[in-house]
């Protein structure tokens, strides 16, 4: 079963306005969240991060929310830019996996000019 | 050359063939991993080397084979594959395996195709 749930495979935003991605997560003893971000073609590349004794990470237009009694977690984008059209992977590290990440299996932004 | 670099992009091979994946990481990095992603479904990490030494080989049939002959390189021989073996594999570096807070640097991948 999966332990990273990305449940939109995929979200249609219009440019200059938030996109908000979710992801849910069943494994308590994880700590460490990432999202990573895809293009066509290429590797994914790290976006950002979030520890689990924060709720918030902000940077730049991208900000990552955790909520831990829920067990979820959302990268908002604001505002959202055509560039910004990709997959992105949701996934997570608890403190002895170190960096053998457990990932969701993605969401599709297209962002409308 | 910079970040992690993988050969070929493109890969179709016959069941009993025989092959290699390639992978290069020019970042001074001392862990590197294989993860593998399917048609719908998520990625999933393969094997995993710490300064050259394997740490992780996540359940993955033997007729997938790692070497990493130092710490910028590391290959995937293929034999006798299956074709739901297909899919797009994956190399990635980081500093440091121990933590997620030391991110992967993903290749583009190898798109392999098994007939």
């Amino acid at each position: 079963d999966q332990q990273v749930k990305q449940n939109s495979p995929s979200l249609s935003v219009q440019e200059g306005r938030i996109s908000i991605l979710n992801c849910d997560y069943t494994n308590s003893m994880f700590d460490y969240f990432l999202w990573y971000k895809k293009y066509p073609a290429e590797g994914p590349t790290f976006l950002i991060s979030i520890s689990s004794i924060k709720d918030k990470n902000e940077d730049g237009r991208f900000t990552v929310f955790l909520n831990k009694s829920a067990k979820h977690l959302s990268l908002h984008i604001v505002p959202s830019q055509p560039g910004d059209s990709a997959v992105y992977f949701c996934a997570a590290s608890d403190g002895n996996a170190g960096n053998m990440l457990t990932f969701g299996g993605g969401t599709r932004l297209m962002v409308k000019p | 050359e910079t970040g992690v670099t993988q050969t070929p992009r493109h890969l179709v091979m016959g069941m009993t063939n025989k092959k290699s994946l390639k992978c290069e990481q020019h970042l001074g990095h001392n862990a590197m991993y294989w993860y593998k992603q399917s048609a719908k479904k998520p990625l999933e990490l393969m094997f995993v080397y710490n300064f050259k030494e394997q740490t992780e080989n996540n359940s993955v049939p033997s007729r997938f084979s790692p070497e990493c002959p130092n710490s910028s390189h590391l290959f995937l021989h293929l034999h006798t594959l299956q074709p739901e073996d297909s899919a797009l594999y994956l190399c990635a570096s980081s500093q440091d395996p121990g933590t997620a807070s030391s991110p992967l640097h993903f290749g583009n991948g190898t798109r392999l195709t098994v007939t």
